[in-house]
């Protein structure tokens, strides 16, 4: 597709079950970033991802949380034992290249309801 | 306090009116990101910009690197250009250039 694709769009679970949320990024972008907004408020950075090195994971909240991505790829955030704290909108963005003028292209978000 | 202050947090507006929206940051960036957010939607880019001015159909941005300063012109607003209007910098240097994101303006253009 054009764009940034993330699934599933809705995911309503129950506290303490795990969740994996994935992002299909733009093809060719290497820069890839995950996202979160909890109601009334801001965005919060999680993790970024840049071709093969280490990962950014300072914004993760605790533990509980973590993210892959293959190369160039998919990425998928999964979060262990959730709690209704989590409850949010997961935005993924992804960007060309890891400059520091590029723009994000964010996707539609997985909005996430743990009951 | 937040990196990134926006301002007004709620605007109503009638049609047609002229809409500013503010962004004031405290960090050094590389640019500086407006977005908009629809209810239930995901975010679309705007605009990017380090200097000056970008005009796109009504919607213009501009920016004052000095006064660490930057606005959103709606002109000619209309209901369809109701959403929350998000300002986001990327920090300079560091190894990521995360964006910072403003906590957004809720704006309600009324016909």
């Amino acid at each position: 597709g054009a764009g940034v694709s993330q699934s599933p769009s809705n995911k309503v679970t129950e506290k303490g079950k795990d969740v994996e949320l994935r992002c299909d990024p733009i093809s060719g972008h290497t820069a890839l970033y995950w996202y979160r907004q909890r109601l009334g408020q801001g965005l919060e950075f999680l993790i970024y991802f840049q071709g093969n090195s280490a990962p950014d994971k300072s914004g993760l909240p605790s533990d509980r949380f973590s993210a892959e991505r293959t190369g160039e790829s998919v990425s998928t955030l999964t979060i262990q034992r959730t709690q209704q704290e989590d409850s949010a909108v997961y935005l993924c963005a992804s960007s060309p290249r890891q400059r520091m003028n590029t723009e994000a292209f964010f996707g539609q978000g997985t909005r996430l309801t743990v009951v | 306090k937040n990196e990134v202050e926006q301002s007004p947090q709620n605007l109503t507006a009638q049609e047609g009116e002229f809409i500013t929206i503010n962004c004031s940051y405290s960090v050094g960036i590389s640019a500086l990101h407006w977005l908009q957010q629809h209810p239930g939607g995901g975010i679309v880019s705007l605009f990017m910009l380090s200097s000056g001015k970008k005009k796109h159909g009504r919607l213009i941005a501009t920016i004052n690197i000095q006064e660490k300063h930057s606005s959103l012109h709606i002109t000619a607003s209309h209901p369809r250009d109701s959403a929350v209007y998000i300002c986001a910098v990327r920090s300079y240097g560091g190894a990521t250039n995360k964006l910072i994101f403003g906590t957004g303006t809720l704006l309600a253009v009324q016909p």
